[in-house]
């Protein structure tokens, strides 16, 4: 079947902190990969995206690297800022299953001054 | 270029009744998903509509139904509610035939069920 796993939070950071948010997915065949935002009381925002084992989809800062061999796309930013706080939502999608999303739990992240 | 709107924002009712979401997608889109998102919860699929047909669809009752219209907008409508169908109703459009493909998601509407 298709599923995502994401790292519990919450995560709370100090600002200029590094980031990273693991994400590790299990799918037949060869899904696209995202990373999704959402800030409070709002729906979800498109943050990156990556299409093939090897692409790194980047975005504000925030990058993450489609890997194949560990079936993973973890979220990664050099320097948080407190207007990242936000929940992340890694999620897979591929033809297979008629381009249905499947999403994790979220993670959330504070960044604190 | 309006992207994708739902209404209405929030929604109280009461167990056993009937409610409807609406939808309306990003311009040039064609296709719509509906997702529930439970409170700290990842969303949920519950089906998909494409040329005013349903395409797929998760797993959910048969009291969730959809419409999509010729104007490609659509409609959720949730029958004989229950308690746990309290949640975040997320409306979600694409372009079936997008090369990545991308869902674009609306602000989503809040359903309370008493």
């Amino acid at each position: 079947g298709n599923s995502v796993t994401q790292m519990e939070g919450p995560v709370t950071l100090s600002e200029e902190a590094f980031l990273t948010i693991n994400c590790t997915y299990t799918a037949t065949g060869y899904p696209s990969l995202f990373w999704y935002v959402q800030y409070p009381g709002e729906g979800l925002q498109l943050l990156l995206k990556a299409t093939k084992a090897d692409d790194k989809g980047s975005n504000k800062g925030f990058e993450a690297t489609y890997r194949k061999e560990t079936t993973s796309f973890h979220l990664e930013k050099g320097s948080v800022q407190v207007s990242d706080s936000a929940v992340y939502f890694c999620a897979l999608s591929h033809a297979g299953t008629g381009n249905q999303f499947y999403f994790g739990t979220g993670t959330s992240l504070t960044v604190i001054p | 270029d309006a992207g994708v709107t739902q209404s209405p924002t929030h929604l109280i009712k009461t167990r056993g009744q009937q409610v409807t979401l609406r939808c309306s997608p990003k311009s040039g889109h064609d296709t719509v998903s509906w997702y529930q998102q439970a409170l700290g919860q990842g969303p949920q699929f519950i089906f998909q509509y494409y040329e005013e047909e349903e395409r797929q669809r998760g797993n959910f009752p048969d009291r969730f139904s959809g419409h999509q219209f010729p104007n490609y907008s659509s409609e959720l409508n949730v029958n004989a509610l229950l308690l746990g169908d309290s949640a975040l109703y997320l409306c979600a459009s694409s372009l079936l035939g997008d090369d990545p493909y991308e869902q674009y998601f609306g602000p989503g509407t809040r359903l309370t069920v008493t």
